[in-house]
């Protein structure tokens, strides 16, 4: 079974940092670009960031660089998101998503974690 | 950044008629677009990629048109399963973007 698993979702502060994590199993998570995708409640779908397939190459959305950090562990089978200085506007539930195989730059997205949810609120 | 569009934000039909789609690309990305499915509580679903392309058991009442900035999501004949919000996504250029969607609602 094709699966990926996301978890550390939480509620924090304003300001706060929190890390998440994806899992992929049954999938060829060594050999797949990674994103991240995020849905505010009730809002449409935002990409968050992206990393190659050897975590060389990261690229993030405008509004989280220089405060989200992607990396993976390829011997884990998991993808991260460091998320620092979080603001009340980045409620979220977010996603992991994986690109189709064959896509090492950009790529459409072939499966999706479940999604864990960030709560930001003092 | 490549900003997309998708029109209309709501588009009302009745089961067994046609649905169409739009996505417009603020620059071209050639055929680099992807079409989702999302119904509430769900996570996206892949239907379309390269502009035309299925996706891995995706019905073919959902087809994909377009290249360079304009770009069509046909639902040819709507089922009960089909109201959802639509999503379009360019995989171009980074960052990767997604519209606003559209949601599809019964008549």
């Amino acid at each position: 079974q094709l699966q990926l698993v996301e978890s550390g979702g939480d509620v924090v502060q304003p300001g706060r940092s929190l890390r998440l994590s994806c899992v992929g199993s049954g999938i060829t998570f060594r050999s797949s670009v990674m994103n991240w995708v995020r849905q505010a409640p009730g809002k449409g779908l935002e990409w968050v960031a992206g990393i190659s397939i050897d975590g060389g190459n990261k690229y993030y959305a405008d509004f989280v660089r220089g405060r989200f950090i992607i990396s993976r562990d390829n011997s884990k089978d998991t993808l991260y998101l460091e998320m620092n200085s979080l603001r009340v506007e980045e409620t979220a539930v977010y996603y992991c998503a994986r690109n189709r195989p064959g896509y090492t730059y950009g790529g459409p997205f072939d499966y999706w974690g479940q999604g864990t949810l960030v709560t930001v609120s003092s | 950044e490549i900003v997309m569009t998708q029109s209309p934000a709501t588009l009302s039909v009745s089961p067994g008629e046609r649905a169409t789609l739009s996505c417009r690309a603020s620059q071209n990305v050639n055929t680099n677009v992807a079409w989702y499915q999302q119904k509430p509580g769900q996570v996206p679903r892949l239907l379309i990629y390269g502009a035309s392309t299925w996706a891995t058991g995706i019905p073919a009442r959902f087809s994909g048109s377009g290249s360079g900035t304009d770009f069509t999501l046909t639902i040819s004949s709507l089922q009960s399963e089909d109201f959802a919000i639509y999503y379009c996504q360019q995989y171009s250029k980074w960052p990767l973007t997604f519209g606003g969607g559209t949601k599809v609602e019964i008549k």
